[in-house]
């Protein structure tokens, strides 16, 4: 595709349940981010991955959260055990190098019940 | 650290009046700064880069080391400005990333 996707768009997953969101970037792209935006707040940031590497997992609120990279290519947030304050919209984005413009996917709202 | 502060959470201005969000950096060295723009329903994309010193829909932004500063303005605001502004800072570093500010949403009042 041309752009970033992301998949689901949705998911209301019930508390404690494990989920798992997928990001596919754009084809040559390098850096993959992914971001958290919670209701009315901005972008708080997640995870960085140069390649298959992540060089800063900082940002990660816990030891539920985990990402991965392969080939690459496609990445995958898991969110073990969630919690009602994990509801919020995940995005992710890729750039060519890690300073160029970032391009983001629509996003995947995730609602805990 | 490296870090960005948008101060303001919500910008309200009257349609025909000069906008200008603010955005100031912490960051030791040459930073690249960019603002990024979310309308509503939409995905979040760059707006603008201070290296290619455009004028992208009516805004701009200048770069000032002297405040560490990078303020996005528009002389006269049109109700589809109304938008989520995001200021973000490529940071150089042991895990170089681009490090967002906590966004500032604008409204254009008629």
């Amino acid at each position: 595709g041309a752009g970033v996707s992301q998949s689901p768009s949705n998911k209301v997953t019930e508390k404690g349940k494990d989920v798992e969101l997928r990001c596919d970037p754009i084809s040559g792209h390098t850096a993959l981010y992914w971001y958290r935006q919670s209701l009315g707040q901005g972008l708080e940031f997640l995870i960085y991955f140069q390649g298959n590497s992540a060089p800063d997992k900082s940002g990660l609120p816990s030891d539920r959260f985990s990402a991965e990279r392969t080939g690459g290519s496609v990445s995958t947030l898991t969110i073990q055990r969630t919690q009602q304050e994990d509801s919020a919209v995940y995005l992710c984005a890729s750039s060519f190098e890690w300073n160029t413009e970032a391009f983001f996917g629509q996003g995947t709202r995730l609602t805990v019940v | 650290a490296q870090r960005v502060t948008q101060p303001e959470k919500l910008l309200s201005v009257f349609k025909g009046a000069p906008v200008e969000l603010k955005c100031n950096y912490s960051y030791s060295g040459s930073p690249e700064l960019f603002w990024y723009v979310q309308y509503s329903r939409q995905r979040l994309q760059l707006l603008l880069r201070h290296i290619s010193r455009e004028s992208i829909k009516g805004f701009t932004a200048d770069l000032n080391k002297g405040e560490t500063s990078f303020h996005l303005k528009k002389p006269f605001a049109q109700e589809e400005d109304s938008a989520m502004y995001y200021c973000a800072l490529a940071s150089y570093s042991s895990a170089s990333k681009i490090i967002f500010g906590s966004g500032t949403r604008l409204s254009i009042r008629p």
